[in-house]
């Protein structure tokens, strides 16, 4: 069965630390996709990255990098030098590739990163 | 702009009360799909469209029902028989059939709360 696991259900940190979100998946799929989504207040999601299982580069995106590594299922998020405006949900993602391809996205739980001015 | 609209934004229903949610795409997109997420949790699937005209149940359809006959616009209605439908309600959209290769963006969702 697919499954994705984020273990942090909450993380408070002070402005200008660097945070670590951790992400670890389940999937039988040899291709798959994986995902980050941020969730402010205000509910919407909003889309951060999306990175394919043949793809083990790691990503860096001004503060934000991601640590992708088959090997121990996890596709990790970092955050460098934090922000008040970081407040949100994160949520980790994983796309299905089983037969039927239906682009269901199975979710982890969410984590709620708190940054403290 | 292009994106994903829903509305509305806060809903109240009494019980026993059908009520549909909106959702609409001018993204050209050709699947769509409707989460629901309560507190504390993930996301999780309701039902799915991936071409006009036809639409597949989720995890948890029961309770629901869905609609898919213009492409930019894929209406939810929670029915009476959804035995707990206070949530919050994510419509998405990606551009592919849903192969799973494409990201899905989301509208800004609708908190339903029955009385």
């Amino acid at each position: 069965a697919q499954k994705v696991t984020q273990a942090q259900t909450e993380i408070s940190v002070v402005e200008k630390e660097d945070v670590t979100l951790d992400c670890v998946y389940e999937t039988r799929d040899t291709t798959y996709y994986l995902f980050w989504y941020k969730q402010p207040p205000s509910g919407e999601l909003v889309f951060l990255i999306r990175r394919n299982s043949f793809d083990e580069q790691n990503e860096i995106s001004g503060r934000y990098s991601w640590n992708f590594q088959k090997s121990t299922s996890s596709f990790n998020f970092t955050i460098t030098a934090s922000q008040v405006v970081d407040s949100a949900v994160y949520f980790c993602a994983l796309s299905e590739m089983g037969s039927g391809n239906t682009g269901k996205l199975i979710f982890g739980q969410g984590t709620t990163l708190q940054v403290k001015p | 702009d292009g994106g994903i609209t829903q509305s509305p934004k806060y809903l109240f229903r009494k019980e026993g009360q059908n009520v549909t949610l909106s959702c609409e795409q001018n993204l050209n997109h050709d699947a769509m799909y409707w989460y629901r997420q309560d507190p504390g949790q993930g996301l999780r699937l309701i039902y799915y469209s991936q071409i006009v005209n036809d639409f597949q149940k989720g995890d948890i359809a029961e309770g629901y029902s869905v609609s898919r006959e213009k492409k930019e616009s894929f209406p939810l209605t929670v029915t009476s028989a959804q035995k707990n439908p206070t949530a919050f309600y994510l419509c998405a959209s990606s551009i592919d059939r849903g192969r799973g290769t494409d990201t899905q963006y989301f509208g800004p969702g609708t908190r339903l709360t029955v009385l």
